[in-house]
């Protein structure tokens, strides 16, 4: 059965400091990936996505992705950080033909001011 | 992009009592809804998956009976707790896929409904 792993639970960062959220699926065939954010108090939004190409995924608010396929890796990067990015992370995987999304734990983000 | 919305945002009951709650489409067709449960700084867990002109297909260790799903339209699927208990109490979100490219879908999430059971 398909798994993501989110490695971090809850990070604290600065304003201005990188960040590095870590994600593991297992799955040994096609997968589709993605990143959804959760501001609080409000509903989920897609961040990035991948589906296939350039593993290197932009998404939006300055947020990027790498899809490592060796290390069955998806972490989310931004080199920047701002107090709003303060919300939680969650990384998904669906398998190619099945729409079925597969959450990890998500990783709660405070930025501190 | 497309939106979900979910009715009601918020909901109140008494034990035993039976909650109805409605995910829509608004501007695309979904022959597929998904229905998830949020526990409180927990991530979302897959419920079922339902199905237009069919029946759903609920994840392991989920009661069929207790949550009834129903796919009734293209762009609308209703979720009844039935005989509500305090332990129901919940955050329940309902996602919708829509075609992007050829490789994949992309699931657009409802806001949420929020059930308290006294």
């Amino acid at each position: 059965a398909q798994s993501v792993s989110q490695h971090n639970h809850h990070v604290i960062l600065s304003e201005a400091a990188s960040l590095e959220l870590g994600c593991n699926y297992s799955y040994g065939g096609t997968v589709n990936l993605f990143w959804y954010v959760q501001y609080p108090g409000q509903h989920l939004q897609l961040l990035l996505k991948y589906f296939s190409g350039d593993p290197l995924v932009k998404g939006i608010k300055g947020f990027e992705a790498e899809f490592i396929k060796s290390k069955f890796s998806f972490n989310l990067r931004k080199p920047s950080v701002q107090w709003s990015d303060t919300a939680e992370y969650f990384c998904a995987v669906n398998s190619i033909g099945d729409d079925k999304i597969i959450f990890g734990k998500g990783t709660r983000l405070h930025i501190l001011p | 992009g497309a939106v979900v919305s979910q009715h009601p945002s918020r909901v109140i009951c008494k034990s035993g009592t039976s909650v109805k709650i409605e995910c829509r489409s608004l501007d695309f067709q979904a022959t597929t809804m998904f229905w998830y449960r949020q526990f409180p700084k927990q991530s979302l867990m897959l419920m079922a998956t339902s199905n237009e002109g069919s029946k759903a297909t609920y994840e392991q260790g989920v009661e069929k009976d207790k949550f009834l799903i129903n796919h009734a339209s293209l762009t609308l699927s209703t979720l009844t707790v039935t005989s509500a208990h305090p332990e129901d109490s919940s955050f329940y979100i309902c996602s919708a896929p829509r075609l992007a490219g050829v490789s994949g879908h992309e699931q657009f999430f409802g806001p949420g409904t929020r059930l308290t059971v006294l």
